[in-house]
């Protein structure tokens, strides 16, 4: 079976500093991986995805993510944070080869960017 | 593109009343949509997968004679919370999927049961 863990449930920063959002996942088969960020009272937008390739991806809006195999993180990040980044995290798997509609969710991240 | 729209966007029922929540793919066709359930400050649990044709699978736990589901087109999806109590409150959110296995959120029915 799969898992996601998010190690912080909250990450208090301030504005303009860098930021990492951690994520490990458990899975014994290949499996794709995706950061999902959730406003106020909105539903979730697909930040980022890894299907395969490069380990490392990026959104259009600065945070990057690195699939490490090794490690089954899949930690986010972003050197430089803004007031507007403030809402939850999610991060999410699914198998890649079978089963493939199920996404796993972590139980999120709440960035909190102060100036 | 991959838009989803969810409507309506809250709603407020009297307990033992029946609720529909629509779910749209608006410039897509999604044969695969999910239901979703969200509690304040919590992660989603999925309640269900929708195929379009066909019944839908819901997750253990779930009382499908509660939460009833249809996907009649490639892009409507309907949830119906049947005699809705006020443990039904919560946030309700579905997804419809795309080509590589992403899913697309609608941005989610708040209901209240009073």
């Amino acid at each position: 079976a799969q898992s996601v863990t998010q190690l912080d449930s909250q990450v208090p920063v301030f504005e303009e500093a860098p930021v990492e959002l951690r994520c490990n996942y458990s899975s014994s088969v290949s499996v794709y991986l995706f950061w999902y960020v959730q406003y106020p009272n909105q539903g979730l937008q697909l930040l980022l995805k890894y299907l395969s390739g490069s380990t490392l991806v990026e959104s259009i809006n600065g945070f990057e993510a690195e699939f490490n195999k090794s490690q089954t993180s899949f930690h986010l990040r972003k050197p430089s944070v803004h007031i507007s980044d403030t809402a939850e995290y999610f991060c999410a798997v699914s198998h890649s080869t079978y089963n493939t509609d199920k996404l796993i969710f972590g139980t999120g991240t709440r960035l909190q960017v102060f100036p | 593109g991959a838009v989803v729209s969810q409507h309506p966007s809250w709603v407020i029922c009297k307990s033992g009343t029946s609720v529909k929540i629509e779910c749209r793919s608006l410039d897509f066709q999604a044969t695969t949509m999910f239901w979703y359930r969200q509690f304040p400050k919590q992660s989603l649990m999925l309640m269900a997968t929708s195929n379009e044709g066909s019944k839908a699978t819901y997750e253990q736990g779930v009382e499908k004679d509660k939460f009833l589901i249809n996907h009649a087109s490639l892009t409507l999806s309907t949830l119906t919370v049947t005699s809705a109590h006020p443990e039904d409150s919560s946030f309700y959110i579905c997804s419809a999927q795309g080509v590589y296995n992403e899913q697309f959120f609608g941005p989610g029915t708040r209901l209240t049961v009073l």
